[in-house]
């Protein structure tokens, strides 16, 4: 799998947007980047992926550089509820002895203060 | 909107015993997985299952566990005989599409070992 990088913390004001940053220099034209979040300790949920193309759901936007070996995650709105750890990975397409595992990393924990 | 049941929320067992942590994936996904999260540290993969049969496996899957799909609806992981360092949130998650399709995750069985 693609390693990826991100920073270990971040800060958001409330009703600011957050932008969260992933590295991933070392991902394969197959390979999609996917966004997840844990909150305290739930399961992880599911935000976002995309390939090449910026793409953009009710919860956040995702924008991948030209060169995709970095992305960022918008979350608009942030909600005090937004306050979570978040994941970037970069997911293994089928293939040889790969069936869409997810390989988490220590993720950014994202803090929304008033 | 349809979501990932697992159960129990919570088991505390003494060292040396077995336990089965149960999972219903949602109705119409193919693929499933078991992931363990210790306190404090990142969310590690241990097993897809397709087919009814392992796809995948991680080091940490050893002889100790097992999983199975025992009645087309439960998936359920077994771990033989517990051990102290198997104390963790154990997450189940499934999906319909294993080259992009989303893992939906359960809530997560927490268990202590003893």
């Amino acid at each position: 799998d693609a390693k990826t990088t991100q920073p270990p913390s971040m800060d958001c004001a409330e009703g600011r947007a957050a932008n969260l940053p992933c590295n991933h220099s070392t991902i394969s034209g197959n390979e999609y980047v996917y966004w997840y979040r844990q909150i305290h300790s739930q399961g992880p949920q599911y935000i976002i992926h995309g390939l090449k193309n910026n793409e953009t759901n009710e919860m956040a936007s995702l924008i991948i550089t030209e060169d995709r070996k970095s992305s960022t995650l918008i979350l608009p709105h942030a909600t005090l509820r937004d306050t979570a750890v978040y994941y970037c990975i970069v997911r293994t397409p089928l293939g040889g002895t790969s069936y869409g595992k997810l390989t988490f990393g220590q993720g950014t924990i994202l803090t929304v203060h008033p | 909107e349809p979501e990932v049941t697992q159960t129990p929320s919570h088991q505390v067992t003494q060292m040396g015993q077995e336990v089965i942590l149960r999972c219903v994936p949602i109705s119409n996904h193919l693929y499933f997985y078991w992931y363990r999260q210790i306190l404090g540290q990142k969310v590690e993969f241990l097993v897809s299952f397709y087919n009814n049969e392992i796809s995948e496996k991680s080091e940490i899957f050893d002889d100790q566990f097992s999983v199975e799909r025992p009645d087309g609806s439960n998936f359920t992981l077994k771990i033989r005989s517990t051990k102290l360092e198997d104390s963790a949130m154990y997450f189940c998650a499934s999906t319909h599409r294993v080259l992009t399709g989303e893992l939906f995750f359960g809530e997560g069985s927490r268990l202590t070992v003893l």
